[in-house]
């Protein structure tokens, strides 16, 4: 089902807490990405990585952070600096040499009280 | 940087018409202009794109046309089923062409 795994597909925590959200794939691509999905905002980019151990922040990064450690994992950490951190959290991945088609993981659904 | 901006932001047609969803953007410079489609409670999935050299794609149903001089691109559905209902979303690239910018989505239903 496209290679590129979330978990959990829904998450709910007290505010306050950090959160991290995983991001798995075995598609060989060396970028990843990561967005958050509000209604009536589309998609926007909060971090992504082009290779292993380097990342650069996106529109929205405040609040949030990532690590690349390995080629095949991109975990997203919402911390409780982040002030309204109930979204629908998208992962992403694309290989070097096709850089523009970005191929999506199913999402997890983030709830915070 | 790019501004991408999409309209309209909700569409209601009858089976077998047609839809089109325009977006526009900002960066001359881009060069590769792709729509993903988003059914209810799944992941994007991109459905066809348009490099810039060229101004119309099709793919059965689907088409996507570009007009650089005005820097829009428009998506084309013609004879839309109930299957067709789903959000979707364009996208452009940054100058360096290593992240998108995403229009705010528009969300098609198609009666049946």
């Amino acid at each position: 089902d496209g290679g590129i795994t979330q978990s959990p597909k829904y998450l709910f925590r007290k505010e306050g807490q950090n959160v991290t959200l995983s991001c798995e794939q075995n598609l060989n691509h060396d970028a990843m990405y990561w967005y958050r999905q509000d209604p009536g905002q589309g998609l926007r980019l909060i971090y992504y990585s082009q290779i292993v151990n380097d990342f650069q922040k996106g529109d929205i990064a405040e609040g949030y952070s990532v690590s690349r450690e390995k080629k095949e994992s991109f975990p997203l950490t919402v911390t409780s600096a982040q002030k309204n951190p109930t979204a629908f959290y998208l992962c992403a991945s694309s290989s070097a040499g096709r850089v523009y088609e970005q191929y999506f993981g199913p999402g997890t659904r983030l709830t915070v009280t | 940087g790019e501004n991408v901006e999409q309209h309209p932001s909700t569409l209601s047609v009858q089976e077998g018409d047609s839809a089109v969803i325009k977006c526009t953007y900002s960066d001359s410079a881009s060069n590769y202009f792709p729509w993903y489609k988003q059914e209810l409670g799944k992941r994007p999935q991109l459905i066809i794109d348009i490099r810039s050299n060229v101004g119309e794609k099709k793919d059965q149903r689907i088409a996507v046309t570009l007009n650089k001089t005005a820097k829009h691109f428009s998506l084309h559905i013609t004879e839309t089923q109930p299957e067709d209902s789903a959000v979707y979303f364009c996208a452009a690239p940054t100058n360096t062409g290593n992240q998108f910018y995403f229009g705010t989505g528009t969300s098609l239903t198609v009666i049946p």
